[in-house]
């Protein structure tokens, strides 16, 4: 059975501060890794990332994925209470083009 | 544009009675997928739509739930005589296709409620 592993579980950091979230992943035949934000409603897709070694960027953040390893990280810099939130990494496999398996979710809390 | 828009957002049902819950896709968008988030779990993959068919439903319990996405209107998912563990977060999701680049968007969800 394909297996996402979010760490940590939780987080609390100061503004400011940068932070790295973590997810690992057991799928066969993994097609991409993507990386959602949901505050108390919609998932909002951030990143889909399919190839490895290549950072994606977006404003303070960025994402990474290593395929040998069979992980990737989200790094946030200068975070803001803005980004307080629950990130999601979920992965597309096991012979499926659409499927998403979800992690449990690392939620990240900012504190001015 | 419209993203992909969910309703109700919130619904509270007695043992015993049925839940429908829609979901519209985003403009331009074929392909419907439909989520369960659990307290405390991840979301799970329950069904995939197109118009008027069925793709995949392996993540849906064969009984009291279904799924449909009729050439009209939008997708529904009907849960009859829904049970306590029914309670959850459902979301719809869409895609443009199921390409590699074709991430899905999620709706902001029906947060069922089972009393």
């Amino acid at each position: 059975e394909d297996k996402v592993v979010q760490s940590p579980l939780s987080l609390v950091v100061h503004e400011g501060d940068t932070v790295t979230l973590n997810c690992s992943y057991e799928v066969t035949n993994f097609r991409s890794l993507l990386w959602y934000k949901q505050e108390k409603k919609a998932p909002t897709f951030l990143f889909m990332l399919t190839s490895s070694g290549i950072e994606k960027k977006s404003g303070r953040l960025s994402s990474i994925l290593d395929k040998k390893e069979l992980f990737s990280i989200l790094n946030i810099t200068a975070t803001q209470t803005g980004d307080s939130a629950v990130y999601l990494c979920a992965v597309v496999g096991g012979g499926s083009n659409y499927k998403l398996t979800f992690g449990k979710g690392t939620l990240l809390t900012v504190n001015p | 544009n419209a993203g992909v828009m969910q309703n109700p957002r919130h619904l509270v049902r007695r043992r015993g009675q049925e839940a429908r819950l829609r979901c519209s896709p985003m403009k331009g968008h074929s392909h419907v997928y439909w989520y369960r988030q659990l307290p405390e779990e991840g979301l799970k993959f329950m069904v995939y739509l197109q118009k008027e068919n069925i793709i995949d439903e392996s993540g849906m319990p064969k009984e009291r739930f279904s799924a449909e996405f009729p050439k009209e209107g939008p997708s529904i998912l009907r849960i009859q005589q829904v049970v306590r563990g029914d309670s959850a977060a459902y979301f719809c999701a869409s895609s443009q296709s199921t390409a590699d680049n074709s991430p899905l968007h999620f709706g902001n969800g029906t947060r069922l409620t089972v009393t």
